[in-house]
């Protein structure tokens, strides 16, 4: 069974502050990772995709990717009140259906 | 990116009944999925609609409650069938062009008496 695990938070942050995102996935044969962004109300929204191991940036937004580890997070530079919303982490191998957490929701306080 | 409309978008129903949901994207695609989020919760997998043949269904859901059909590249539909209260959810289709970037409609909310 592929399980992807996220911290349910809230994970308050203050404006302006950094927000980190982390998510462990259990199938090493996961090749490619993404974050979603679904506000409430709406449909999850592709924010970040990372393929391999290292840094990828994107704006104000950084997906970091450790497959030793199992490990993909996601840092939120700058954070602003637009940013609340919950993140949802996902993997996927080959051409399967990607695997989702159950998301982090994140508030940041003005 | 992709255009994925999704219909209806909202829809208040009678256990017992049917509804049909419809998706449609701008262009075609290689793959379209169906997931379902109820609230407070993630996004799980109902189905993979395949063009052409049967949908592929993850585990707990079956196709004499859950038909799909995928009758070209750019167009597929779900029916919750005999729906009773414990179907109210949202329902999200799902597209991937390519083998990578994957892309969700707008949803249905789905509220059932």
């Amino acid at each position: 069974q592929k399980e992807v695990e996220q911290n349910s938070g809230p994970l308050s942050v203050p404006e302006g502050a950094i927000a980190s995102l982390n998510c462990t996935y259990s199938d090493r044969g996961s090749q490619s990772f993404f974050w979603y962004r679904q506000y409430s109300g709406k449909s999850p929204e592709l924010i970040m995709s990372i393929y391999s191991n290292g840094d990828k940036e994107d704006g104000r937004f950084t997906a970091q990717l450790n497959k030793a580890s199992q490990y993909v997070s996601l840092l939120i530079r700058d954070s602003q009140p637009s940013d609340s919303a919950t993140y949802l982490c996902a993997v996927k191998e080959g051409n399967t259906p990607l695997v989702f957490g159950k998301g982090t929701r994140l508030s940041v306080i003005a | 990116s992709a255009v994925i409309s999704q219909k209806p978008s909202r829809d208040i129903c009678q256990r017992g009944t049917s509804l049909t949901i419809q998706c449609q994207v701008d262009s075609q695609v290689t793959m379209m999925f169906w997931y379902r989020q109820q609230p407070g919760q993630s996004l799980t997998l109902i189905a993979t609609a395949n063009q052409g043949s049967e949908a592929t269904y993850e585990s707990g859901f079956v196709i004499d409650k859950f038909p799909i059909s995928r009758p070209n590249l750019t167009f597929s539909t779900l029916t919750v069938s005999n729906m009773s209260p414990e179907d109210s959810s949202i329902y999200l289709c799902s597209v991937r062009r390519g083998r990578e970037t994957q892309y969700f409609g707008p949803g249905t909310r789905l509220l059932v008496l």
